[in-house]
C-alpha cells in the first residue's frame, strides 16, 4: 500500500484481557519498528525488526509483550494480561532499507489502546 | 546513554509572528538528528534531519534547523508561522546503526490568530 496501515485505530480493553495490534508496512519493506507512546510523552521504542528477524526487543518493557513479523511482513505486537499502564498509543515505522536509519521511515497513524 | 531534552513543553505564538523549539541532546559518539510534527491523531512526520555537513539544515514547509555540536542543541525554527502548523513537534536522535530513535518529550505548537 501507500503508506504504514495500523489496525484497529482504537482499542478499549478490559484489564487483563490479551489484545493484538496489526501493522501492515510499505510493501517490500525490510525494517519494522514498534514504538509506544503515552499521553504527553515522545514515542519510546519497543522493537526491531529486519524482514522476519527480530533484531532488538530490549524496549519491551515485560514478558506480557510479544512481537512477531513471521513471513517479514505484517507484524502484531501482542500485549497479555493488559494493564491500565499499558494504555498509549503504539506506533509503526517501515523503511525500505536495512541498516539505514538516518529517518527514512514512514509512519503509521498508530493504535490509540485503552485499558480500563 | 544518549538523552534529549527539549525545553519547552508548549509554545503558544500569534500567526505570522516567529518560532523557536529548543532541542538539546547528549551523546558522546557522532549523531544523527531529526525534528518530526504530529498533527492530531495522525503519526509522525519527518521535517527535517541532520546526517552531517553542514549545520543549517533546512526541511519542509518552511522550517529549518541549526547543528551544534559544542552546545550539543538542535533548535528548530520557523520565521513566520502558519495556523496549520499547530501541532506537536518532536526532536529525535538515532542511536544505533539500524535507526532506532530516542525522542524527547515534545512541544505542542499553538498558533492563534
Amino acid at each position: 500500500g501507500a503508506g504504514v496501515s495500523q489496525s484497529p485505530r482504537y482499542k478499549v480493553a478490559k484489564r487483563g484481557q490479551d489484545v493484538a495490534l496489526r501493522c501492515d508496512p510499505i510493501s517490500g519493506h525490510v525494517s519494522l519498528f514498534w514504538y509506544q507512546q503515552a499521553l504527553g510523552q515522545g514515542p519510546e521504542f519497543l522493537t526491531y525488526f529486519q524482514n522476519e528477524a527480530q533484531l532488538d526487543k530490549s524496549g519491551l518493557p515485560s514478558d506480557r509483550f510479544f512481537a512477531e513479523r513471521p513471513e517479514g511482513s505484517v507484524s502484531t505486537l501482542k500485549i497479555q494480561r493488559t494493564q491500565q499502564e499499558d494504555s498509549a498509543v503504539y506506533l509503526c515505522a517501515s523503511s525500505r532499507g536495512a541498516s539505514t536509519g538516518r529517518g527514512g521511515y514512514t509512519f503509521g497513524s498508530g493504535t490509540r489502546l485503552t485499558v480500563v | 546513554a544518549q538523552s534529549v531534552t527539549q525545553l519547552d513543553s508548549q509554545v503558544p505564538v500569534f500567526e505570522e509572528a516567529p518560532v523557536e523549539l529548543r532541542c538539546n541532546y547528549s551523546s558522546s559518539v557522532s549523531v544523527y538528528l531529526f525534528w518530526y510534527v504530529q498533527y492530531p491523531n495522525q503519526g509522525l512526520q519527518l521535517l527535517l534531519k541532520y546526517l552531517s555537513g553542514s549545520t543549517l539544515v533546512k526541511g519542509i514547509n518552511g522550517f529549518e534547523a541549526e547543528f551544534n555540536k559544542s552546545q550539543t542543541s538542535f533548535h528548530l525554527r520557523k520565521p513566520s508561522v502558519h495556523i496549520s502548523d499547530t501541532a506537536e513537534y518532536f526532536c529525535a536522535v538515532q542511536t544505533d546503526s539500524w535507526g532506532k530513535l530516542q525522542f524527547g518529550a515534545g512541544t505542542q505548537v499553538v498558533v492563534t490568530p
